[in-house]
């Protein structure tokens, strides 16, 4: 069975502080797929980042980076300079390989970190 | 290119009522996903498709539950007998066969009154 755990239910920061939003999952798969997601009041989940299990180079976009460590079974997400924009749910998400296609399936969905930026 | 999208965005019923709700992936996405998320929760997965053919359901997919893709298109998620514990955001997804990406609708708010 897969399981992602969000330890943190809600963060509060000011504007421009950076922020650090924490993921460990759970799964036997030798090769897997680990995402964020972003929701925001709208309630429409916007896709972030995907990492597979065999690249653990850690990833920067723009104010975003990402620090993959299989060895803690951790995906961190880490947001530099947050802005209220950033204000959301931020989902960690894992998904195992399909068995036909060898790409990714269903994904088991952590419960969810709700950051708050004000100003 | 439009994205996932999802009628309707909001549809309440009462106890015992029959709903379905439909789909539309993004053009060309051959495998498409149903999440069902209740307050305060992340998505848990009901069932998804590739092409036409359902491949996967999630014991989450009672027998009241019913899903169709007939031409590898737009899906429908049917609901028969709806139940208060029913109530949820209904998210679709979809995704290329050779990708590892979903990419999620504005899902459908059920309340069961």
């Amino acid at each position: 069975a897969q399981k992602v755990t969000q330890a943190q239910t809600e963060i509060s920061v000011v504007e421009k502080e950076d922020v650090t939003l924490d993921c460990v999952y759970e799964t036997r798969d030798t090769t897997y797929y680990l995402f964020w997601y972003k929701q925001p009041p709208s309630g429409e989940l916007v896709f972030l980042i995907r990492r597979n299990s065999f690249d653990e180079q850690n990833e920067i976009s723009g104010r975003y980076s990402w620090n993959f460590q299989k060895s803690t079974s951790s995906f961190n997400f880490t947001i530099t300079a947050s802005q209220v924009v950033d204000s959301a749910v931020y989902f960690c998400a894992l998904s195992g390989q399909g068995k036909n296609t060898g790409t990714a399936s269903k994904l088991t969905f952590g419960t969810g970190t709700r950051l708050q930026v004000t100003l | 290119d439009t994205g996932v999208s999802q009628d309707p965005r909001h549809k309440i019923t009462k106890r015992g009522q029959n709903v379905t709700f439909r789909c539309d992936p993004i053009s060309e996405h051959n495998r498409l996903y149903w999440y069902r998320q209740t307050l305060g929760q992340g998505p848990e997965f009901l069932t998804y498709f590739q092409n036409e053919a359902q491949l996967e359901k999630s014991r989450l997919l009672s027998d009241r539950f019913s899903a169709e893709r007939p031409k590898g298109s737009f899906s429908t998620l049917e609901i028969q007998r709806t139940e208060q514990g029913d109530s949820a955001m209904y998210l679709c997804a979809s995704s290329l066969l050779r990708s590892d990406t979903q990419y999620f609708g504005p899902g459908t708010r059920l309340t069961v009154l």
